[in-house]
């Protein structure tokens, strides 16, 4: 079955280490992107991609770097640059189009997230 | 991309219409208004798009107003399944190159036996 699957769906980390979030999905999306979430709180975008190649920050981007040399990759490095990096990360991907003169975002399929804990 | 106003709660009896209000009142000409849901732990699900007119799946219904600037999510008969924190975004070409939907807090609507 087509989907994002995201690994490891719990990860405990040593302050001072970075570690990697892996991203796949199989659904041939163009853009990807990852964001962070916090206990009670919305969705934050760190980082995103709509190419191969290429990437955007987000509105959270310190302490965070990705990568995509492949249309179905997009990993999330949390490095020890992130001051709180104790929080759930969900991976997205989506088809970008135009549709009907418009530029439109399409639907976001999410993954399953990444909990991450600082001990 | 336009901001969005929800109520922080609601309740709803099982098996009654659940109905989500939304305000945007600075949505564009060109910004779709998104429905997505998050169940506890979970990625956030897809519900529902629109622009103009009043759309419906087999999830639920959309309605916006005529001059778009709020809209309401219609779950017609609400399961405890169903039981989520609802979010309304309103997104559209950023013009710099970004597709980005922000996520705020949403409605945390708790279906009620």
């Amino acid at each position: 079955d087509g989907g994002i699957t995201q690994s490891p769906k719990y990860l405990f980390r040593k302050e001072g280490q970075n570690v990697t979030l892996s991203c796949e999905q199989n659904l041939n999306h163009d853009a990807m992107y990852w964001y962070r979430q916090d206990p009670g709180q919305g969705l934050r975008l760190i980082y995103y991609s709509q190419i191969v190649n290429d990437f955007q920050k987000g509105d959270i981007a310190e302490g965070y770097s990705v990568s995509r040399e492949k249309k179905e990759s997009f990993p999330l490095t949390v490095t020890s640059a992130q001051k709180n990096p104790t929080a759930f990360y969900l991976c997205a991907s989506s088809i970008k189009g135009r549709t009907s003169g418009f530029w439109n975002t399409g639907e976001l399929f999410f993954g399953e997230g990444s909990r991450l804990t600082v001990l | 991309d336009a901001k969005t106003t929800q109520p922080p709660s609601m309740d709803c009896a099982e098996g009654r219409a659940a109905n989500l209000p939304c305000n945007h009142s600075t949505i564009s000409g060109n910004e779709y208004v998104y429905w997505y849901r998050q169940i506890h732990s979970q990625g956030p699900q897809y519900i529902i798009h629109g622009l103009k007119n009043n759309e419906t799946n087999e999830m639920a219904s959309l309605i916006i107003t005529e001059d778009r600037k709020s809209s309401t999510l219609i779950l017609p008969h609400a399961t405890l399944r169903d039981t989520a924190v609802y979010y309304c975004i309103v997104s559209g070409w950023s013009g710099a190159g970004s597709y980005q939907l922000t996520f705020g807090k949403g409605t945390k609507l708790s279906v009620i036996p």
